[in-house]
């Protein structure tokens, strides 16, 4: 299985801050790599996939970037509403595994 | 807009089967584009990829759970099904369906998600 490392585990961050989480695959995933949001006791939510593709209704403040193994998730001018919890995604082969999950709270 | 709903039990004995189901909403089951995936969360832990299914039957599992999990679709309905055999109490979780834009090999982002099912196994 292709392993899938996130960092940091949790950062804290003020509203307007530009944020960037990284996520490191075991292998090269090519740019199968895909970024979802999600809030406590709700579903996660698509915010990009093949690594910089904005899904659809999804905030431009929201950029991807990377390819290989090495991905970038970064949010630009911090709103309330991203304080959550970001999770990393490889497609490139199965099984389909996900990274550990940064959580994104105040400061 | 697609919807996506899960149903099922929320309390599940030790050594039975899991069994949930998903019905599908605002578009086509039988799309050439998508599959129909099942995702888990055990409380307070990360995300565990189950399996994905097309409406051909076609399915790709994960290997840790292929030899207990059997995904399949009623396009009459709508609907496509999880069961997951000789559960433990490692088996406890939400479960989500999602449906799946896939790129390769039956794999892709999950675009459309429900809204989780608490299933608990005990007792």
């Amino acid at each position: 299985d292709i392993q899938m490392t996130q960092s940091p585990s949790s950062l804290s961050a003020s509203v307007g801050d530009r944020v960037t989480i990284t996520c490191r695959a075991s292998q090269s995933i090519s740019i199968y790599l895909s970024w979802y949001q999600q809030k406590p006791g709700k579903a996660p939510n698509l915010l990009i996939y093949t690594t910089s593709n904005l899904q659809s209704g999804v905030p431009s403040r929201f950029t991807g970037s990377g390819s290989g193994t090495d991905f970038t998730l970064t949010i630009s001018n911090l709103q309330p509403e991203d304080f959550a919890t970001y999770y990393c995604q490889q497609t490139y082969s199965a099984p389909e595994t996900f990274g550990q999950g940064t959580k994104v709270d105040i400061k | 807009q697609q919807q996506l709903q899960e149903s099922g039990p929320g309390l599940v004995k030790p050594s039975e089967t899991l069994s949930l189901t998903c019905t599908v909403s605002g578009g086509s089951i039988t799309s050439t584009y998508y599959y129909w995936g099942w995702i888990r969360q055990p409380p307070g832990k990360g995300l565990e990829w189950i399996g994905n299914l097309h409406y051909s039957g076609t399915a790709y599992y994960n290997p840790s759970l292929k030899s207990r999990v059997t995904i399949s679709v009623d396009t009459s309905k709508s609907q496509f099904s999880l069961k997951l055999s000789s559960v433990t109490a490692a088996d406890t979780a939400v479960y989500y369906c999602a449906r799946v834009v896939w790129f390769q090999s039956g794999l892709g982002s999950h675009d459309y998600w429900g809204q989780g099912s608490l299933v608990t196994v005990s007792s």
